[in-house]
């Protein structure tokens, strides 16, 4: 079955460390990856995305993932955690390989907490 | 600021009475979504539109009827909800081709409280 896995429920870095945030999937294919952040009672907003070609995509506020097709993982990374990075985050799953041209598969999200 | 905006952003009703959340996009997109996001549970896809058409319907209960006029609008009627519908609902909209779904992007979201 297709799938998306944040396996940590919750991250904790502390202020000015390196933070990595874990995505793994299972789709046939070449899926489109998403990563997505969420403030408290807010929407959530895109923060990139991986189609195709260089596998470290840069996205907003200074994160970036890489993809490894190998290990079927999108991990969310940035150099230099801030205390404002503390939000919720989501990876998905979209592209061809599923069921549907409609269909985005969601992970369960990741607590991301900042420590000054 | 999105593109996508959702209406109204707090709502409290009781059990017996009848409202609409709205949302509306700005983008072009071809796809709208209703999304159902209840804590510590993970985002539950509730209802695609394509071009007005629903496309998809994730076994929602008839209590909450969606509609969608036009690309832009999307609503969904709510009617004789239980407490346990209490949540955030977010719209979302998307750009779909025939290999699938781009980033989507997603309204601010209205919270509901049903006393």
């Amino acid at each position: 079955a297709q799938s998306v896995a944040q396996p940590e429920d919750q991250v904790n870095v502390a202020e000015g460390n390196p933070l990595t945030v874990k995505c793994t999937y299972s789709v046939s294919g070449n899926p489109y990856l998403f990563w997505y952040v969420q403030y408290p009672n807010r929407g959530l907003q895109f923060l990139l995305k991986y189609i195709t070609g260089d596998n470290l995509v840069k996205g907003s506020y200074g994160f970036e993932a890489e993809f490894n097709k190998s290990q079927t993982s999108f991990h969310l990374k940035k150099p230099s955690a801030l205390v404002s990075d503390s939000a919720l985050y989501f990876c998905a799953v979209s592209g061809p390989g599923m069921d549907s041209n409609y269909q985005l598969i969601w992970g369960a999200g990741t607590k991301l907490i900042i420590k000054p | 600021e999105t593109g996508v905006t959702q209406t109204p952003r707090h709502l409290v009703m009781g059990m017996t009475n009848k409202k609409s959340l709205k949302c509306e996009q700005h983008l072009g997109h071809n796809a709208m979504y209703w999304y159902k996001q209840s804590a510590k549970k993970p985002l539950e896809l509730m209802f695609v539109y394509s071009l007005e058409e629903r496309v998809e319907n994730n076994s929602v209960p008839s209590r909450f009827s969606p509609e969608c006029p036009n690309s832009s609008h999307l609503f969904l009627h709510l009617h004789t909800l239980q407490p346990e519908d209490s949540a955030l609902y977010l719209c979302a909209s998307s750009q779909v081709t025939n290999r699938g779904s781009a980033e989507a992007f997603f309204g601010q979201g209205t919270r509901l409280t049903v006393v």
